[in-house]
């Protein structure tokens, strides 16, 4: 089961809100990432987990901060977006932690499709 | 860092005919990984294909194969009896060995015509 589920579906929200997009993969997997993913455009990685640690921060303004409470559920908590945060976010995962640059195949969710009003 | 080039934004093609998407890169590294994605409008990013670039036989998946030329940091998809369900939005995909990342085209929206 190569399955990657991400809650909620769509979510609008308010520029002084709080709220959490959810991932979560039962592979087994030890590697999680967040994309950013305008229309028509490809995703753009924003942070990528190794073994529950935060490896890879492309720097996302601090207004994303990402979670991961154990090895297959990821956060991505929000607060105070901007307008041009909307955007289709995009949940992966990987077999492997980031070691040794092998390139281990991404899972992806179907995203959480976000609007900032 | 690495650059990947889909030169189609968008191709049409009759179904049940094959169709040839285009997809170049610039590397100087030797050993890598390159990837054919689908993004159908459901939004779910899919993994059509994968090919290591020390193998030098082309990868294939059922109606899905890949014409990989090394030396011309070529990697294009080639879709057989094309089927109403293969239209989305295909990527192509390089990973970028220093930085640990996917490296992703800007993408070609493939139609299928009935």
């Amino acid at each position: 089961d190569t399955e990657v589920t991400q809650t909620p579906k769509h979510l609008v929200m308010g520029m002084t809100n709080k709220k959490s997009l959810k991932c979560e993969q039962h592979m087994g997997h030890r590697a999680m990432y967040w994309y950013k993913q305008k229309a028509k455009k490809p995703p753009e990685l924003m942070f990528v987990y190794s073994y529950e640690k935060l490896s890879i921060n492309e720097s996302v303004p601090s207004r994303f901060s990402p979670e991961c409470p154990n090895s297959s559920l990821l956060n991505l908590h929000l607060h105070a977006l901007q307008p041009e945060d909307s955007a289709l976010y995009l949940c992966a995962s990987s077999q492997r932690g980031l070691a040794g640059g092998s390139a281990d195949t991404q899972y992806f969710g179907p995203g959480t499709r976000l609007t900032v009003l | 860092a690495q650059t990947v080039t889909q030169s189609q934004p968008e191709m049409s093609v009759q179904e049940a005919e094959t169709v040839t998407l285009s997809c170049t890169y610039d590397t100087s590294e030797s050993d890598y990984y390159l990837f054919w994605y689908k993004q159908p409008p459901s939004r779910q990013m899919i993994l059509v294909i994968r090919q290591e670039a020390y193998k030098q036989q082309n990868a294939t998946e059922n109606r899905f194969s890949v014409n990989f030329q090394k030396a011309a940091k070529s990697f294009s998809l080639k879709i057989s009896d094309s089927q109403l369900g293969d239209a989305a939005m295909y990527f192509c995909a390089y990973w970028e060995k220093g930085a640990q990342k996917l490296v992703f085209g800007q993408g070609t929206r493939l139609t299928i015509n009935p």
